[in-house]
């Protein structure tokens, strides 16, 4: 069965500070994979949508950047921390191939900027 | 600019009775709707996926339907239980697998 991994789950870290969130999918190939936030009581905003190795779509401007160096590894970076950075970071993955498909996501990363 | 409304606010039911949540849409046409459960600090969980031309979708207690002209989704949990409450977020998709979300439901069934 596919299991999907994040981690730290949780994080405080300063304003100005560089961040690095991790996710990994198990038991599947090609996946797509995504990068969501979640600020309190909201809905989810996409950030980043990735469909193979190294493509990578970003849907929001911001300081945050994604990288795909492997198949089933997704990676959400910041060089420099905002306040509003803050939020609850959740990372997913869908079936390839699929027009679709449902999304698995994972136990996702709380953020605090202070 | 698209726009997904679910009721901010919660909704209150006695266990045993039939909770109904609403999405509406506007500026969008989509190709199928899904919903999710997400209880407090995890991520969400799919429920169900209904696609354009389908009216109806049941699953166990669960039963969607899918207005496209209406431009709007109901979410039906029959003889619903306190383990049901939590968070029910509506999401729109097109091709290519994007979903846009709603802000959520909070649904507490009160025993």
């Amino acid at each position: 069965s596919q299991t999907i991994h994040q981690w730290p789950a949780t994080l405080v870290q300063p304003v100005g500070s560089p961040l690095s969130l991790e996710c990994t999918v198990e038991g599947t190939s090609n996946p797509n994979l995504y990068w969501y936030r979640q600020a309190a009581g909201r809905g989810l905003q996409l950030l980043f949508y990735s469909i193979g190795i190294d493509q990578i779509s970003s849907e929001v401007p911001q300081n945050l950047s994604a990288s795909r160096p492997q198949d089933r590894q997704f990676i959400l970076s910041s060089k420099k921390l905002l306040l509003s950075d803050s939020g609850f970071y959740l990372c997913a993955w869908s079936p390839g191939q699929r027009g679709w498909s449902e999304q698995y996501f994972g136990p996702g990363t709380r953020l605090t900027v202070t | 600019s698209q726009k997904i409304e679910q009721n901010s606010e919660a909704l209150n039911i006695q266990e045993g009775k039939t909770a109904t949540l609403t999405c509406n849409y506007t500026n969008y046409s989509p190709a199928y709707l899904q919903w999710y459960r997400q209880d407090p600090g995890r991520g969400p969980v799919f429920l169900l996926l209904i696609r354009e031309n389908e009216k109806e979708k049941r699953k166990e207690r669960l039963k969607v339907t899918f207005d496209t002209t209406l431009k709007q989704s109901l979410f039906h949990i029959t003889a619903s239980q306190p383990a049901d409450s939590a968070t029910y977020l509506c999401a729109l998709g097109n091709a290519g697998n994007m979903l846009t979300f709603g802000g959520g439901t909070r649904l507490m069934v009160k025993p």
